[in-house]
């Protein structure tokens, strides 16, 4: 199976700042690489698919980019409503689709 | 809209059974998945399993032993049943759907509001 490490696993910052999030696969997943986006006490919510196209109604101050096995999930902007859980998850080889751990998005 | 429903408390050893109902798009649309995610308290996300084409299906290989995914075409939902369960299934049960995207692999787009299942005696 495909093992994702995000890092870091929490990471704080100040509104308005830019933040990236890491995922590094195991082995490569091509372009088969969401991220979620999980709010406090709220269902995983899709950001990001295909490592950089923004799911429907995503600001655009998310965007994804990487290939192979390294991947970013960035926030140009950090907003206070973007306090939440991310999550990536590669769907390129199953059993099983594997997610990373998480990481942990707090505002300064 | 996915919203689950079903078993919240269970024994140890018994089953847990949880139903996800489907509205706005139909079971046997094509090019569609039907998955369960499940998350431990204070843990990440464990993918559960999906099925497709109504009767073709993959799962977790640690779960693979006591799960089973199945389609309920003529109520538009679909099921989820663990065998055998311990205080480790406790969790909160996604469902979501997967869309075939332009790589030909599914990903998870829409996702239920997620239930409770607790296993205590």
């Amino acid at each position: 199976e495909i093992v994702m490490t995000q890092s870091p696993a929490t990471l704080s910052a100040s509104p308005g700042e830019k933040v990236t999030l890491a995922c590094r696969a195991s082995q490569s997943v091509s372009t088969n690489l969401a991220w979620y986006q999980q709010k406090p006490g709220q269902a995983p919510r899709l950001l990001i698919y295909g490592v950089s196209t923004r799911a429907t109604g995503i600001p655009a101050r998310f965007s994804g980019s990487g290939s192979g096995t390294a991947f970013t999930l960035t926030i140009s902007s950090l907003q206070s409503e973007d306090v939440a859980v991310y999550y990536c998850q590669q769907y390129d080889n199953w059993p099983p689709w594997m997610f990373g751990q998480g990481t942990k998005v707090e505002i300064k | 809209q996915l919203q689950e429903s079903g078993s919240q408390l269970v024994k140890p050893s018994q089953s847990l059974s949880l139903t996800c109902a489907v509205s706005g798009f139909s079971v046997t649309s094509g090019g569609y998945c039907w998955s369960w995610i499940r998350q431990a308290p204070g843990k990440g996300l464990e993918w559960i399993g999906y099925i497709y084409d109504s009767d073709s299906s993959y799962y977790n290989p640690s779960l693979m032993s006591r799960v089973t995914i199945s389609v309920d075409r003529s109520k538009n939902q679909f099921s989820l049943k663990l065998s055998s369960v311990t205080a480790a299934d406790t969790a909160v049960y996604y469902c979501a759907r997967g869309v075939m995207g332009p790589t030909y692999y599914y990903y998870m787009d829409v996702w239920g509001k997620g239930t409770t299942v607790i296993v205590s005696s």
